[in-house]
């Protein structure tokens, strides 16, 4: 089975600070990772995904993430917060042969002006 | 446009009545998903499906039922034996691979 964790419920955050998401898996074998947001009233958008190569891969709005695969990990970062990025993220995992994504509790960052 | 329609985006239903929630696709996706969201929980897999004719329970399946009678479409039945089914759902598509698009979700409250 494979399943998610991140530790981070709800994070509050001034504008300008830096930002660091945790996320933990389990699963024994190869995964692809994802970090998703959901900014208020919209859908759910993908952040950034790794599947192989460079660890440390970058999304869009500045976010990026590092795949730490003997700690099952990948950290969501950002090094300057906007008050633009309040909303919920998920970290999600799919494992090889698994059919669908597996998800984090979810982390609610509000960040004030 | 591409991309996934839910519909309708708020649904109102009594206790003991089926509801079905529409999902609708124009990506070409083979694969295509059902999720349920709670507050602190995250998103939870109902029902998936990789192709026409064919789908697999997820986690949380007791209750629910679907079909895939087009590659377009994977409509989310809400059956009455549902114990807690007020929550938002969401649908989801992909290719093989790689990651999956969200619609934009359906709050479904049981009055």
């Amino acid at each position: 089975a494979q399943s998610v964790s991140q530790h981070n419920h709800h994070v509050i955050l001034s504008e300008a600070a830096s930002l660091e998401l945790g996320c933990n898996y389990s699963y024994g074998g190869t995964v692809n990772l994802f970090w998703y947001v959901q900014y208020p009233g919209q859908h759910l958008q993908l952040l950034l995904k790794y599947f192989s190569g460079d660890p440390l891969v970058k999304g869009i709005k500045g976010f990026e993430a590092e795949f730490i695969k003997s700690k099952f990990s990948f950290n969501l970062r950002k090094p300057s917060v906007q008050w633009s990025d309040t909303a919920e993220y998920f970290c999600a995992v799919k494992g090889t042969g698994r059919r669908a994504l597996t998800f984090g509790s979810g982390t609610r960052l509000q960040v004030q002006p | 446009d591409g991309g996934i329609t839910q519909s309708p985006k708020y649904l109102f239903r009594k206790e003991g009545q089926n509801v079905t929630l529409s999902c609708e696709q124009n990506l070409n996706h083979d694969a295509m998903y059902w999720y349920r969201q709670d507050p602190g929980q995250g998103l939870r897999l109902i029902y998936y499906s990789q192709i026409v004719n064919d789908f697999q329970k997820g986690d949380i399946a007791e209750g629910y039922s679907v079909s895939r009678e087009k590659k377009e479409s994977f409509p989310l039945t809400v059956t009455s034996a549902q114990k807690n089914p007020t929550a938002f759902y969401l649908c989801a598509s992909s290719i093989e691979g790689a990651a999956a698009f969200f619609g934009q979700g359906t709050r479904l409250t049981v009055v």
